[in-house]
């Protein structure tokens, strides 16, 4: 069975911390997505990876920065945490071909910035 | 650009009765469609999707969505709810512009409540 996992579901951290949000995916996936999904917001796009190495802006992408050096692990950056930072973040792969693949969605990381 | 509006961030119907989620879009070029249900606490999930070919789509679960390009719609139905089906749903939208590294652009979301 498909799988996309979050390495935590539930983190607090505090002001200007450097925080690393982890996800891992093992269906050899090309894409990758971060997502941040906070109340009457929906799921707004952070940053995208269409490859290994390869990433782009997606609409939020202020604050957050990503790595991806292996095909299977998309890694979530944030440089300085700040309070408004506090969200659910979702991750997400998917495989290239026709717009007919569908996304799998890791469970969430829920993160407090104190 | 494409964007999404989900009429209603709650809905609340009875069990057994009609299930009816809305969702417009806008896209320059013709978008391909989706809904997504995420239960608590958990990632989401594909319900049903539109690319092309017949309008109406059937999914998961008993539900269906039909693709209007008239009313630039594509509204989820269920004829009848079920208590399981309570939950949050997203309607997404691409246009595909991306080629085979498409992004999708998510609705605000719409929680189901269902009562007993």
């Amino acid at each position: 069975d498909v799988k996309v996992t979050q390495s935590s579901r539930y983190l607090v951290k505090r002001t200007g911390e450097k925080v690393f949000l982890e996800c891992v995916q093992d269906m050899d996936h090309e894409n990758m997505f971060w997502y941040r999904q906070d109340p009457g917001l929906g799921l707004r796009l952070i940053y995208f990876s269409y490859d290994v190495k390869m990433k782009e802006k997606g609409d939020i992408p202020e604050g957050y920065s990503v790595s991806r050096e292996k095909k299977e692990r998309f890694s979530l950056i944030l440089e300085s945490a700040s309070t408004n930072q506090t969200s659910m973040y979702l991750c997400a792969s998917r495989s290239t071909g026709t717009v007919n693949e569908k996304l799998f969605f890791g469970s969430g990381t829920q993160l407090s910035v104190l | 650009a494409q964007s999404v509006t989900q009429l209603g961030s709650h809905v609340s119907v009875s069990e057994g009765a009609l299930v009816l989620l809305r969702c417009n879009y806008s896209s320059s070029v013709p978008p391909y469609l989706f809904w997504y249900v995420q239960y608590p606490n958990q990632g989401l999930q594909l319900l049903l999707k539109y690319t092309t070919g017949a309008t109406l789509v059937k999914g998961i679960n008993g539900f269906e969505a039909e693709f209007k390009k008239s009313e630039t719609s594509f509204h989820l139905t269920k004829p009848s709810a079920h208590m399981s089906d309570a939950a949050e749903y997203f309607c997404a939208v691409t246009d595909n512009s991306g080629g085979s590294n498409y992004k999708l652009t998510f609705g605000k979301g719409t929680l189901l409540t269902v009562n007993p």
